[in-house]
């Protein structure tokens, strides 16, 4: 399993972009990169997930290099709902498990 | 996306007791499910991979005969906390991986578990 790195957390304000960058060194080439969000007491929710260079959804966009050792979640123009913890996950291709790390406390403010 | 269930969202119960928790993926059938386990202010940990018409496989330091984990449809997996203690309270996640879409593990909400 692909171990991941982010930074434990981030602050930024309304209506700014917030990328928030996860380090995956030892990623397998069937790896996807997948990030989910969590606000307190509740099961994460899946915001994207991508396998190379940029993948861009209504919620967020997902920028991977050539080298894939890396990624960064972009949230554009942040609000105070986006205050949660974002976890960057790289699924085992086979087994489909996710461990989870800490995880990035994002906390918007006004 | 898929929708995951989970049923009770939370329980109390009397230490000694045994709980049930269900899992239903809702729009999609589920070969595999997994069961998290979270800490206030932790991340989630990984408990067991639920395999239908299967064993379910456990995380090393996961007692099996503790946590009951049982995968009978497609659509449906229970956890049992047997013998429940004051530290088995906790936030019980589970989620499910659509086989359409192998790569993305849907979540249910959680159950909280209070055990008195």
């Amino acid at each position: 399993l692909a171990k991941t790195t982010q930074p434990i957390s981030m602050d930024s304000y309304e209506g700014q972009e917030v990328n928030i960058t996860c380090s995956h060194n030892n990623i397998a080439t069937n790896d996807y990169i997948t990030w989910y969000q969590q606000f307190p007491s509740q099961g994460p929710r899946f915001i994207i997930q991508g396998y190379k260079t940029k993948v861009t959804n209504e919620v967020a966009s997902l920028f991977i290099p050539a080298d894939r050792k890396s990624s960064t979640l972009s949230l554009p123009r942040v609000s105070l709902s986006d205050t949660a913890v974002y976890y960057c996950l790289v699924p085992s291709s086979n087994t489909g498990k996710l461990i989870f790390g800490q995880g990035t406390t994002l906390q918007v403010k006004p | 996306g898929a929708v995951v269930s989970q049923h009770p969202s939370r329980v109390i119960c009397k230490s000694g007791t045994s709980v049930k928790i269900e899992c239903r993926s809702l729009d999609f059938q589920a070969t595999t499910m997994f069961w998290y386990r979270q800490f206030p202010k932790q991340s989630l940990m990984l408990m067991a991979t639920s395999n239908e018409g299967s064993k379910a496989t456990y995380e090393q330091g996961v007692e099996k005969d503790k946590f009951l984990i049982n995968h009978a449809s497609l659509t449906l997996s229970t956890l049992t906390v047997t013998s429940a203690h004051p530290e088995d309270s906790s936030f019980y996640i589970c989620s499910a991986r659509d086989p359409w879409d192998t790569e993305t593990q849907y979540f249910g909400p959680g159950t909280r578990l209070l055990v008195l």
